[in-house]
């Protein structure tokens, strides 16, 4: 099994700011990652797929990158919406999820 | 618009059964695999098992294999999950995830809004 480990476990930002969350896999997973965001009550959302592919209807402002074992979420401008848990998850092998990061408002 | 809804949730007595369903529209549903995924209360995302499109790959995380069954009916757009012998473990909301292929070890463009199982004397 493949551990994924996010960091940090919390976020804290302001609005308009950069936001960047880190995915560690504990063996390589390629390029075989996605992220999700989840907001309270709801169903988790694909942001991100093959690392650094957009999801459709997501905006720019969500970028993905790495490979192997090392991952990065980046959102360059938080937007009131953006704050949220979000999860990293790997599907190189078995999926695995990592353990979330909540992104909370400064 | 593709939707997932789920059903069939409820509370459960410890080695109890339950079937969960998930009927889909707005995509074709046989020409994709599809996934059981759960989250504890307040706790992260767990995969639990993936059916591919044609039915004929099911495929389980340890921590259910032997007792969890999925299935799909293709000329219902439904998925299942039969839950036998159920442990306090188990109490979660289960969503059913569609998969962005038909086979393979994939990841979830779509995910409905969950159904809640909880297992509890």
């Amino acid at each position: 099994e493949i551990v994924m480990t996010q960091s940090p476990a919390t976020l804290s930002v302001s609005p308009g700011e950069r936001a960047t969350l880190s995915c560690r896999a504990s063996q390589s997973a390629s390029t075989k990652l996605a992220w999700y965001q989840q907001k309270p009550g709801q169903a988790p959302r694909l942001l991100i797929y093959d690392a650094s592919t957009r999801a459709t209807g997501i905006p720019a402002r969500f970028s993905g990158s790495g490979s192997g074992t090392e991952f990065t979420l980046t959102i360059s401008s938080l937007q009131s919406e953006d704050f949220a848990v979000y999860y990293c998850q790997q599907y190189n092998n078995w999926p695995t999820f990592g353990g979330g990061t909540k992104v909370e408002i400064k | 618009e593709v939707q997932l809804l789920e059903s069939g949730g409820g509370l459960v007595q410890p080695g109890g059964s339950l079937r969960l369903s998930c009927v889909a529209s707005g995509f074709t549903f046989n020409t994709y695999a599809l996934s059981w995924v759960r989250q504890a209360p307040g706790k992260g995302l767990e995969w639990v098992s993936v059916i591919y499109a044609g039915g004929v790959g099911t495929y389980y995380a340890d921590s259910v294999k032997g007792r969890f069954t999925i299935s799909r009916d293709n000329s219902r757009n439904t998925l299942y999950l039969q839950m036998n012998s159920l442990r306090v473990e188990d109490t979660a909301i289960y969503y059913c995830a569609k998969n962005r292929a038909a086979a393979g070890i994939i990841h979830f463009d779509y995910w409905g809004q969950g159904t809640l199982v909880t297992v509890s004397s």
